[in-house]
C-alpha cells in the first residue's frame, strides 16, 4: 500500500535561518507531488507541484523553493526564513488526474 | 481561475442529526472533486472522491453528490457522532493544470 511521510512534525526556526522540509512517498511510482501551506485561520494555498523528477511549478512568488531529486522525494527549502513563512506545511501526492489525492501529516513551522 | 467556496463556515449540531455541508465551484470544467476531513493540528484525510462523470459516492454514513452544471457538491453525514467533529474541506481538480483548489472548509462540532 502507498504511504506518505513528512518530517519533521514541528519546527521552530529563527528569522533568517535556512529551511528544509522533506516528503517521501512509498508504494507508487511517478506520482504528482504537491506542497501546500495552511496559515492560521486561512485556507490551503498551493505552493509548488511536480509531475516528474526535476520538474517544479510554482504557484505563487515567495521566499521558498522546491526540488524533486528523486521520483518519490519532494523537498521544500528556504535560504532565509521570514516571520511570514510560519504555518502548517502539507505534502500531498496523486498518480493521475482522476485519482484520489493523499496528504501527509504536516509540518508545523514557527519562525521566531 | 477556479474558486471554491464552502458554506456554512461553521456548524454545531446535537449528536444523531443528519447534516449537509455545501461546496461550490466557479468553473464546471473539473476532473473530479474530493472531500477531506482535517482534525486540529493534523493532516488531511480523504473521505470521498467523485469523478466528473459521477453524480454521487457513498462511504458508510457519508454521501457526496456532484452537480457540475450548477457548480455544486454536497456532503451528507447521517446520524452524526461526536467523533465526526472536524473541519471538512472540498477540493476541485480542474482541467487546466495539475492542481486542485481547496475551499476554506466547514468546521463541524457534534455535541454529545
Amino acid at each position: 500500500s502507498q504511504t506518505i511521510h513528512q518530517w519533521p512534525a514541528t519546527l521552530v526556526q529563527p528569522v533568517g535561518s535556512p529551511l528544509s522540509l522533506e516528503c517521501t512517498v512509498e508504494g507508487t511510482s511517478n506520482p504528482n507531488l504537491y506542497w501546500y501551506r495552511q496559515a492560521a485561520g486561512r485556507g490551503l494555498q498551493l505552493l509548488f507541484y511536480s509531475v516528474g523528477i526535476g520538474q517544479i511549478s510554482s504557484e505563487v512568488p515567495q521566499n521558498l523553493s522546491a526540488s524533486r531529486p528523486q521520483d518519490r522525494q519532494f523537498i521544500l527549502s528556504s535560504k532565509k526564513l521570514l516571520l511570514s513563512d510560519s504555518g502548517f506545511y502539507l505534502c500531498a501526492w496523486r498518480t493521475a488526474k482522476n485519482t484520489e489525492a493523499f496528504f501527509g501529516q504536516g509540518t508545523r513551522l514557527t519562525v521566531v | 481561475k477556479q474558486e471554491v467556496t464552502q458554506i456554512p463556515a461553521a456548524l454545531s449540531v446535537p449528536e444523531g442529526e443528519n447534516l449537509v455541508l455545501n461546496c461550490s465551484f466557479t468553473d464546471s470544467a473539473i476532473y473530479n472533486l474530493q472531500w477531506f476531513r482535517q482534525d486540529p493540528g493534523k493532516g488531511l484525510t480523504s473521505l470521498l472522491l467523485i469523478q466528473s462523470s459521477q453524480r454521487e459516492q457513498t462511504s458508510g454514513r457519508l454521501n457526496a453528490s456532484l452537480d457540475k452544471s450548477s457548480g455544486r457538491s454536497t456532503l451528507y453525514i447521517a446520524a452524526s457522532q461526536p467523533g465526526d467533529s472536524a473541519t471538512y474541506l472540498c477540493a476541485a481538480f480542474d482541467n487546466y493544470g495539475q492542481n486542485f483548489v481547496f475551499g476554506p472548509g466547514t468546521r463541524l462540532s457534534v455535541l454529545p
